[in-house]
């Protein structure tokens, strides 16, 4: 059975202070491991998909990373709408089905 | 503007009651998902379809039915066989097994 976990639950940041979030995963077979954006109350925001160790991608302050066991969503230089949920999910070899961890609340205060 | 449309945002009912939330998209996407997401937990699979016609159960599937008469929508019904049905539902879609696009979600409050 696919697993994720992500660390820390909740991170709190002052704005311009670089921080990292991990994601941990067990799965047969990766096909994609994806980080998601939530706000309160909204639905997820796709950011980033990652197919293979080594791979990385960036988009604005936000560094994706991946190995065989666990994705980095490094924040550099966060600014405070940067605030959000952060999901990490798994897609494994069975099929279409998405394996979500349970998120890390990011809290940047200006 | 193409996307993913779910109403109503907010929906409130009795205990006994089946209820059937919407989901609507307009991306020409093959799959669609439907989620359940409980406070600070990740989210998880209910139902999800792949073609029309045709749907698997997911994790959770107890308690809940599906319909995929037309590729643009994906209807959940929320029967009273679902023990703890107060939750953020939320539906996505994609395109085979690419990344997943969600819509704004639906509060369901059953009280």
């Amino acid at each position: 059975e696919d697993q994720v976990t992500q660390s820390p639950e909740a991170l709190r940041l002052q704005e311009g202070e670089s921080s990292s979030l991990n994601c941990s995963y067990t799965v047969s077979g990766l096909r994609g491991l994806f980080w998601y954006r939530q706000d309160p109350g909204k639905g997820p925001e796709f950011l980033f998909t990652l197919y293979s160790a080594g791979e990385e991608k960036e988009k604005e302050r936000l560094k994706a990373t991946l190995t065989k066991k666990e994705s980095f969503l490094h924040i550099t230089a966060p600014k405070p709408e940067d605030s959000a949920t952060y999901l990490c999910a798994v897609q494994g070899a069975a099929g279409n089905k998405l394996t979500f961890g349970g998120g890390t609340r990011v809290l940047v205060k200006p | 503007d193409g996307g993913i449309t779910q109403s109503p945002k907010y929906l409130f009912r009795k205990e006994g009651q089946n209820v059937t939330l919407s989901c609507e998209q307009n991306l020409n996407h093959d799959a669609m998902y439907w989620y359940r997401q409980d406070p600070g937990q990740g989210l998880r699979l209910i139902y999800y379809s792949q073609i029309v016609n045709d749907f698997q159960k997911g994790d959770i599937a107890e308690g809940y039915s599906v319909s995929r008469e037309k590729k643009e929508s994906f209807p959940l019904t929320v029967t009273s066989a679902q023990k703890n049905p107060t939750a953020f539902y939320l539906c996505a879609s994609s395109e085979n097994t690419y990344e997943q696009y969600f819509g704004p979600g639906t509060r369901l409050t059953v009280t």
